[in-house]
């Protein structure tokens, strides 16, 4: 069974630190993983798509890496800003209809 | 871009009773769209997959006869809460599955369910 785990669970950093955010599943069989933001109490914003078949996706701010083999995934987050401040959740779809599997989230907040 | 709406986006109700969520995709015709529970600083738990015109597909715990599922057009997809209770107060949210991109899948902005 696929499971995913982000790390760390929480983050504290000043503004203008690049954050880094981890996340790792268990089963490489992945068709894509996704890197969202939910701010309190709303619905998910997506940041980047990785196809399995690619290493890393760059949008803005942002730069996603994917290690399939190693079950590995990485989102940075340059120069960070105060409007950062969200949960970031990753999820891989593992299946043809879809289907996402979520971690669990981290949780940022980047002090002005 | 492709816009995911829900509603209600907030709602109370007394245990017993039952609850409809509407999940409507805006600009593009959704042939899946899936929906999630997430309960607080937990994250979002797959509860069904719902295909337009055929039976909804639950993962394993959820209960087919308490959370209804009908996908009745390519833009409209309900979740009811039968006979809620107050455990099945939660976050509820849907996600519609674009058929022209690659596993792109749009959320809606949640609906947060209270049961009293």
């Amino acid at each position: 069974k696929q499971e995913v785990t982000q790390i760390p669970a929480a983050l504290s950093v000043p503004e203008g630190e690049n954050l880094v955010l981890n996340c790792s599943f268990t089963d490489s069989a992945i068709y894509n993983l996704q890197w969202f933001r939910q701010d309190p109490g709303k619905g998910l914003t997506s940041l980047l798509l990785i196809q399995s078949s690619q290493r890393e996706q760059t949008s803005g701010r942002l730069n996603a890496s994917l290690d399939k083999s190693s079950g590995r995934s990485t989102l940075y987050i340059a120069a960070s800003q105060p409007g950062d401040s969200a949960t970031y959740l990753c999820a891989v779809t593992t299946d043809s209809w879809g289907k996402l599997q979520f971690g669990a989230g981290t949780q940022v907040v980047v002090t002005p | 871009g492709a816009v995911v709406s829900q509603h209600p986006s907030w709602v109370i109700c007394k245990s017993g009773t039952s609850v409809k969520i509407e999940c409507r995709s805006l600009d593009f015709q959704a042939t899946t769209m899936f929906w999630y529970r997430q309960f607080p600083k937990q994250s979002l738990m797959l509860m069904a997959t719902s295909n337009e015109g055929s039976k909804a597909t639950y993962e394993q715990g959820v209960e087919k006869d308490k959370f209804l599922i009908n996908h009745a057009s390519l833009t409209l997809s309900t979740l009811t809460v039968t006979s809620a209770h107050p455990e099945d107060s939660s976050f509820y949210i849907c996600s519609a599955r674009d058929p022209d991109t690659i596993y792109e899948q749009y959320f809606g902005p949640g609906t947060r369910l209270t049961v009293t």
